[in-house]
């Protein structure tokens, strides 16, 4: 049973770029989420998905990000126009999801994005 | 709005001695559900336990136990006999049922180190 995996993990990139991270939840999970997490502070939630829709977004997440989960399985987080306020570490999570249930979450590795 | 506060920002024992983590949580919702991360120094968040707003029972796990009080709304974590991997950051969350999305609201962590 593997985990959840996050690529690249880190990305280093200039102001202004677009970047984007990918994350691949555990298989038979139907719930995904993104957190962003910065230095000495808790992960903030950012979106989540149920399959491929996308059922909530954090009022963090500004115009410049977008989320996709095509297929309900794999998911991207694009950052368009960087800003050296988007560094941090970009955490991706999944769950199982019943109803109002909530179950444990498992986390990825990371991505820890620098933006120069 | 949900909240959790862990006001212990860093901690520091010597090996074997029993150290308590706080936890506080503020939440309107009568159904919720409570967690306790672990983030080494790899970074990647780890699951230890997740509670529910009816179970008030205390859990214990190996060296690991969890004290949960909704009269104060507290949500204790107890390392007992600590050892040096022990060592990380430790976070508490909170999810509340009514948002039916399961997100998780973190505190800010506590820095744990175990000292040989």
């Amino acid at each position: 049973d593997t985990g959840v995996s996050q690529n690249p993990r880190h990305k280093i990139t200039k102001r202004g770029q677009n970047v984007t991270f990918r994350c691949d939840p555990i298989s038979e999970h139907n719930r995904l989420y993104w957190y962003r997490q910065t230095l000495g502070q808790g992960p903030e939630f950012l979106t989540y998905f149920q399959n491929e829709a996308q059922l909530e977004k954090s009022r963090l997440l500004s115009d410049r990000f977008s989320a996709e989960r095509p297929k309900g399985s794999f998911s991207t987080l694009e950052i368009q126009r960087t800003e050296q306020g988007d560094s941090a570490m970009y955490l991706c999570a999944s769950s199982r999801g019943q109803g109002v249930y909530s179950y444990e979450q498992y986390f990825g590795p990371g991505t820890r994005l620098t933006v120069t | 709005a949900q909240k959790v506060t862990q006001a212990q920002t860093e901690i520091s024992v010597v090996e074997k001695e029993d150290v308590t983590l706080d936890c506080v949580y503020e939440t309107r919702d009568t159904t919720y559900y409570l967690f306790w991360y672990k983030q080494p120094p790899s970074g990647e968040l780890v699951f230890l336990i997740r509670r529910n707003s009816f179970d008030e029972q205390n859990e214990i796990s190996g060296r690991y136990s969890w004290n949960f009080q909704k009269s104060t709304s507290s949500f204790n974590f107890t390392i007992t006999a600590s050892q040096v991997v022990d060592s990380a950051v430790y976070f508490c969350a909170l999810s509340e049922a009514a948002g039916a999305n399961s997100k998780l609201t973190f505190g800010k962590g506590i820095t744990l180190s175990v000292r040989p």
